[in-house]
């Protein structure tokens, strides 16, 4: 059974560096088409996309937050790691990774989700 | 501001049919499958539908996505008061090689 589970800090002070990781299980890493991504929710928002880690490498990371984002994975302990730099108030949202299927011929979505972690910023 | 267009709310009677778009371009859903997210209260979202029509096993058939050009529409039908969520849909962008998501739709079994 596929699960996903997202760990950190759930307060960051402002300018400071948020680590987020997700640890996977009943799937690999390393699986064909299959990758993970991270996305966002600001408490009474929209889902918001910010990166994702495709098995066979490739990278992507939302335009607008590129210069202070950082996706990273360790296959061997079936986990991916997000890094966002600078972090500021508006920045306060639920965080979450999920598992993504596709990166060729259209195809894109995301079937399992982690449940989420709230991270505020604040001082 | 999203990339894709949703209306923020609608509303129905138990029992009724109730559709929600998403509206897109040639570089988002014009060029790649649709996949559409029910998220219930204080839930993390759950996929409804995938690859603009198919549903993952355990979705009943009271949910449908349709897509033509560069839209997206989804159904639900036989309304029941625990469809009461909001329900996002999402595509990969070319142009911006990212993932996007619409605005989200509150739905409102009255």
């Amino acid at each position: 059974q596929v699960t996903l589970k997202e760990s950190g800090p759930v307060l960051v002070k402002p300018t400071e560096t948020l680590t987020l990781t997700c640890t996977v299980s009943g799937f690999s890493l390393s699986n064909a088409r299959m990758g993970v991504a991270w996305i966002r929710q600001p408490p009474g928002k929209a889902l918001e996309w910010l990166a994702h880690f495709f098995s066979n490498g490739e990278k992507s990371y939302s335009t607008s937050l590129k210069t202070r984002l950082t996706i990273s994975k360790d296959t061997s302990k079936s986990q991916v790691v997000l890094t966002m730099t600078n972090m500021d108030p508006v920045d306060t949202a639920t965080y979450y990774c999920a598992r993504l299927i596709g990166g060729y011929s259209g195809y894109y979505y995301f079937d399992y989700w982690g449940q989420g972690t709230l991270v505020t910023v604040s001082s | 501001q999203s990339v894709l267009t949703q209306p923020p709310s609608v509303s129905a009677a138990p029992g009724q049919k109730v559709t929600i778009s998403c509206s897109g371009s040639s570089s988002n859903i014009g060029d790649n499958y649709v996949s559409w997210y029910q998220q219930l209260p204080g839930t993390a979202p759950k996929l409804l539908i995938y690859e603009n029509t198919k549903r993952p096993s355990g979705i009943p058939d009271r949910f449908s996505g349709s897509k033509s050009g560069t839209s997206a529409t989804l159904g639900i039908t036989g309304l029941q008061t625990g469809d009461e969520a909001d329900y996002y849909c999402g595509t990969w962008d070319n142009s911006l090689s990212a993932g996007v998501f619409g605005g989200g739709t509150k739905l409102t079994v009255l």
